[in-house]
């Protein structure tokens, strides 16, 4: 298996424009999260799916932010507009049943100037 | 809400030595688990020790869980500088995990 596939690995962009992340979990899993990290407030969960479905968002920052998991096998993580304090490695992960072992993603450094 | 927190939040030793990292968490858990986070990677899974067991062992690292004091150490034997990496463990919360702040470990050649 290929494990968890992150795009982009490195996204740059200006303030104002649409951001989207995407993840591929590993397949056969049901659980899909969405995470950040930062120096400053270190790795946090801002949303996680069962089956597809948004389980819990409430580490979601704000309306800016929205997740999609359209089938078992795709999730996006959309920011718009993006801001400056939204600069931060976002990392996917995945499982089978829960709360068992996470495999992550390689991460998406993402830079807004 | 913070469910583990690592100690030290940073460890400097020398090749061969051994290193320990503690966490506590709050509430009583099913299972504990540690990861590991190589710089500019995601994290990996490490080992899972039970609520029911004491300590497990996987290879050079030995895990101990102290449910009584909700406190557990990870111990890696015999360190590499390979081992430089940041340390979390993970409890469960619902269907979700939560994360400590880490612990950054150097390994000295």
């Amino acid at each position: 298996d290929a494990g968890v596939i992150q795009s982009p690995r490195h996204e740059v962009t200006e303030m104002g424009q649409e951001v989207t992340l995407r993840c591929k979990p590993i397949s056969g899993h049901d659980y899909l999260f969405w995470y950040r990290q930062t120096m400053m407030r270190g790795l946090e969960l801002l949303i996680y799916f069962n089956n597809n479905v948004p389980i819990d968002d409430s580490g979601m920052p704000e309306d800016r932010f929205s997740a999609k998991m359209p089938n078992a096998s795709f999730s996006t993580l959309k920011i718009q507009p993006s801001e400056p304090r939204d600069s931060a490695v976002y990392f996917c992960a995945s499982t089978k049943g829960a709360p068992g072992e996470q495999y992550f993603g390689p991460g998406t450094r993402l830079t807004v100037t | 809400s913070q469910q583990g927190e690592e100690d030290p939040q940073a460890l400097s030793i020398q090749e061969g030595e051994n290193a320990t990292m503690n966490c506590s968490y709050k509430t009583s858990i099913n299972n504990l688990q540690w990861y590991r986070q190589n710089s500019g990677r995601g994290l990996v899974h490490l080992i899972l020790i039970r609520s029911n067991e004491r300590e497990k062992h996987s290879g050079r690292l030995r895990v101990t869980l102290d449910t009584s004091k909700k406190s557990s150490s990870l111990l890696i034997t015999a360190s590499r500088a390979a081992d430089t990496a940041s340390y979390f463990c993970a409890t469960p919360g619902g269907g979700k995990l939560i994360f400590g702040q880490g612990t950054e470990l150097s390994v000295k050649p």
